[in-house]
């Protein structure tokens, strides 16, 4: 098993591109989570989702867009990216309430700078 | 609205000396509590949780946790820290009527010395 893995690891973009950020899991986990990780701030939730084709807002949402096409895959987009936006980015998946496993997954990280 | 507050930016100890890692919650329905631990240029990796049950839980790497309700807190210790606990770590809040989203604390950056 991969657990969770992010696609890119590191990425570079200039005000004002765009790009997605990939995030796949293999553990047949119904919910997954998009997080930012700024200094001193912790994690803060962007976007999640609970099942395939769902999609919902967290805390600090705004910039960004979300996609679940796939069970195993959660897709993050930035479609005009500003410098406010440079940070880490991770994705997380857990089991549904129902299995009561709590435990949400992390995947490696994505390190996103914007100039 | 849950909120998660962590004592302390960085907290250094002695190789061999107490651990204790300070969080207090705020939440209007009882808590499910997690910390997790993240080494440099990792994700995150769960070190414990409290759902229902026993107050004083027990994770990996020898750390616990104990859940007190009355005085809102759920602080991580370790008896006897390891150049391997250098790392940073973060409590969170998971309410247990939504999507089990997370509220993290701002972390605690352990700092072991010889």
């Amino acid at each position: 098993n991969a657990g969770v893995t992010q696609t890119p690891k590191f990425r570079v973009l200039k005000t004002g591109q765009s790009m997605t950020l990939l995030c796949a899991q293999d553990m047949n986990h119904e919910y997954m989570y998009w997080y930012r990780q700024d200094p001193g701030m912790g994690l803060r939730l962007i976007h999640y989702s609970v099942g395939e084709g769902t999609t919902a807002k967290g805390e600090v949402p705004d910039g960004y867009n979300v996609s679940r096409l796939k069970k195993q895959n959660f897709l993050l987009g930035l479609e005009s990216a500003a410098p406010s936006q440079t940070s880490v980015y991770f994705c997380a998946s857990s089991y549904s309430r129902r299995s009561g496993n709590y435990e949400q997954y992390f995947g490696p990280g994505t390190r996103l700078t914007v100039t | 609205a849950q909120s998660v507050t962590q004592l302390g930016s960085h907290v250094s100890v002695s190789e061999g000396a107490l651990v204790l890692l300070r969080c207090n919650y705020s939440s209007s329905v009882p808590p499910y509590l997690f910390w997790y631990v993240q080494y440099p240029n990792q994700g995150l990796q769960l070190l414990l949780k409290y759902t229902t049950g026993a107050t004083l839980v027990k994770g990996i790497n020898g750390f616990e946790a104990e859940f007190k309700k009355s005085e809102t807190s759920f602080h991580l210790t370790k008896p006897s820290a390891h150049m391997s606990d250098a790392a940073e770590y973060f409590c969170a809040v998971s309410d247990n009527t939504g999507f089990q989203k997370l509220v993290f604390g701002t972390g605690t950056r352990l700092l072991v010395s010889p």
